[in-house]
């Protein structure tokens, strides 16, 4: 069985300042991929970043960054230099290969502070 | 043109309603889904539709009630809710195929008050 523990549930981080946002999954295939989504107040879940099991580099977009450790099965997201816009939840996700359910955890409110 | 559209955003129903809930993917994709998101409770999903067949359902009790005519449109038929059914309903696509790397793109939920 998939599990993802995300075990902030909140965060305050300076604006400008960068922060990380803790995840460990936990899964017996070898081959998944792992997910961060944004969650705003307005309740939509917007996807940030993707990480495959098998990929070499750590994922990078934009400010966003995965830290990706598979023998400590975790993925840590990275957000560099804050904004105020970046205040919302984040959630961390996993999908084995050949399944089609997401496994979400339960999330990190970030709060960005002036 | 918004990549996920859903309506009503938001619906207040008393418990003997029947109201019908509508998801709108202008991505491309080949699967839809239903999760449900619950006061401090991780997502959930409900059902999941590829190629317009419904392909998992995650023993979600049969008042909940899926509809997907096409690959473009998802619906949710609900009649009978509990109170414990509110809940922030979320509709999701994605494009089956890629060996794992399917992300799911999610719309903007419709929160459902079931009084």
């Amino acid at each position: 069985a998939q599990k993802i523990t995300q075990t902030q549930p909140g965060m305050f981080v300076q604006e400008k300042e960068a922060v990380t946002l803790d995840c460990t999954y936990d899964t017996s295939d070898p081959s998944y991929g792992l997910f961060w989504y944004k969650q705003p107040s307005s309740g939509e879940m917007i996807f940030l970043i993707y990480q495959g099991s098998y990929d070499q580099q750590n994922a990078t977009e934009g400010r966003y960054s995965l830290n990706f450790q598979k023998a400590r099965k975790s993925a840590n997201l990275v957000i560099s230099a804050s904004q105020l816009g970046d205040s919302a939840m984040y959630f961390c996700a996993m999908k084995d290969t050949g399944r089609r359910a997401l496994t979400f955890g339960s999330g990190t409110r970030l709060q960005v502070q002036p | 043109e918004t990549g996920v559209t859903q309506t009503p955003r938001h619906l207040v129903m008393g418990m003997t309603n029947k109201k019908s809930l509508k998801c709108e993917q202008h991505l491309g994709h080949n699967a839809m889904y239903w999760y449900k998101q619950s006061a401090k409770k991780p997502l959930e999903l409900m059902f999941v539709y590829s190629l317009e067949e419904r392909v998992e359902n995650n023993s979600v009790p049969s008042r909940f009630s899926p509809e997907c005519p096409n690959s473009s449109h998802l619906f949710l038929h609900l009649h009978t809710l509990q109170p414990e059914d509110s809940a922030l309903y979320l509709c999701a696509s994605s494009q089956e195929g890629l060996a794992g790397r399917e992300t799911q793109y999610f719309g903007p939920g419709t929160r459902l008050l079931v009084l």
